[in-house]
């Protein structure tokens, strides 16, 4: 049971260049997150999908884009990298929407972009 | 605004003995809180949690306490051991269901 899923782990851009971030969760979650982690802001929420076909802003949405492909699968887009986005990149899932007991975590993808 | 604070970036203790991590917020109206533990190159994985309408909620050697007036939560790990090195964060969920992290703390405890 692999959980949470994050592809890639490390990734080097140059400041204009865009790349998509992967996530999948096996566990038949509804619900979908995108936080990024920088140094002394803790987590920060970027975009979330309560459900299948929906999608919604959270405290940090401008330069990114989001896609709920599937149940499965919520990936986050950067069309123009600024280095402002270096960052480690968390996706997470839970069986509901508001349920933090039970939003899991993948491993982290870790961004720079010069 | 940072509504939820972590002021202590590290805290060191002996094994053994009681580390207490703390966490301030400044919305009323979050109606639950939880701590979050990470280790190094992975994910925050729920440690535990507590709703606003409790003070106290214990789970083995972790216990959280809630002061609402003060707007305050802490973390109690009794006895502390090693491997409970990580970094933790405080978060509350908001009335939209959002979870608001604070900053962490990183614990490190001595053998």
């Amino acid at each position: 049971n692999a959980g949470v899923t994050q592809t890639p782990k490390f990734q080097v851009l140059k400041t204009g260049q865009s790349m998509t971030l992967q996530c999948a969760q096996d566990m038949n979650h509804n619900s979908m997150y995108w936080y990024r982690q920088d140094p002394g802001m803790g987590l920060r929420l970027i975009y979330y999908s309560a459900s299948e076909g929906t999608t919604d802003k959270g405290e940090v949405p401008n330069g990114y884009n989001v896609s709920r492909l599937n149940k499965r699968e919520f990936s986050l887009r950067l069309e123009s990298a600024a280095p402002s986005q270096t960052s480690v990149y968390f996706c997470a899932s839970s069986p509901r929407p508001a349920d933090g007991e039970t939003q899991y975590f993948g491993p982290g993808t870790r961004l720079l972009v010069l | 605004d940072q509504q939820v604070k972590q002021n202590s970036p590290s805290l060191s203790v002996q094994e053994g003995r009681i580390s207490i991590l703390n966490c301030d917020y400044t919305n009323s109206m979050f109606d639950y809180f939880l701590w979050y533990k990470k280790y190094p190159a992975e994910g925050p994985t729920f440690l535990i949690s507590i709703s606003s309408i409790k003070d106290k909620n214990e789970d083995g050697r972790f216990t959280v306490f809630l002061n609402k007036s003060a707007k305050h939560l802490s973390l109690h790990i009794v006895p502390s051991q090693p491997g409970d090195s990580a970094v933790y964060f405080c978060a509350a969920r908001n009335y939209g269901g959002k979870l608001i992290f604070g900053q962490g703390t990183e614990l490190s405890v001595k053998p």
